[in-house]
């Protein structure tokens, strides 16, 4: 176990509906990640928390809505999706400060389907 | 932005046999590289890292070498095992606890028993 839990581990859903990703770790870390991971290109980031506040949002289209209630939580709120969406949501936590580096530690990630 | 580039992204090696990925970076201001191992059905997890202040670095069967000057950086995988087989990503950044990573595209390792 990595200490970064993610539910659910599948999901389904159609174009119309709204479901909602959560991450929690479990290490107490500062920092909190989304990416997406599709098939045949790099790992994309989407949101960055730190202490949480949201630091980056990598320009991700507003049916993604992440919220961070503290640093040991994080969602991935999701609304009216498309199809291309669908792909492997993983999640990631850091320790913030130089003394951590940047030594990410990722869940098992959703798989999402869009229909 | 930083842009990392990741060859070959597809590799089969003879089970005993040494396995090597290699990666670009670009932005000279990157000054701390992990390597990510994937497993099917896992997230990604940290196999080994190396700083800018480093040239190589070991652990048992791993070892990561890296040229600033070049921007390169590669993996080594020494007496490859079937439990080796997986994706594994290169990735670069700047030091500091929530600074973006810029990951490689990845590259599928088989283990030939």
């Amino acid at each position: 176990e990595t200490g970064v839990t993610q539910t659910p581990r599948h999901l389904v859903m159609g174009m119309t509906n709204k479901k909602s990703l959560k991450c929690e770790q479990h290490l107490g870390h500062n920092a909190m990640y989304w990416y997406k991971q599709s098939a045949k290109k790099p790992l994309e980031l989407m949101f960055v928390y730190n202490f949480k506040e949201q630091t980056e949002n990598n320009s991700v289209p507003s049916r993604f809505s992440p919220e961070c209630p503290n640093s040991s939580h994080l969602f991935l709120h999701l609304h009216t999706l498309q199809p291309e969406d669908s792909a492997l949501y993983l999640c990631a936590s850091s320790q913030d400060g130089l003394a951590g580096g940047n030594i990410q530690y990722f869940g098992a990630g959703t798989r999402l389907s869009v229909l | 932005g930083e842009n990392v580039e990741q060859h070959p992204s597809t590799l089969s090696v003879q089970e005993g046999d040494s396995a090597v990925i290699k990666c670009t970076y670009s932005d000279s201001a990157s000054n701390y590289f992990p390597w990510y191992k994937q497993e099917l059905g896992k997230g990604p997890q940290l196999i080994i890292d190396i700083r800018s202040n480093v040239g190589e670095k070991k652990d048992q069967r791993i070892a990561v070498t890296l040229n600033k000057t070049a921007k390169h950086f590669s993996l080594h995988i020494t007496e490859t095992q079937p439990e080796d087989s997986a994706v594994y990503f290169c990735a670069a950044s700047k030091s500091g606890g929530y600074q973006k990573v810029t990951f490689g595209i990845g590259t599928k390792l088989q283990v030939i028993p």
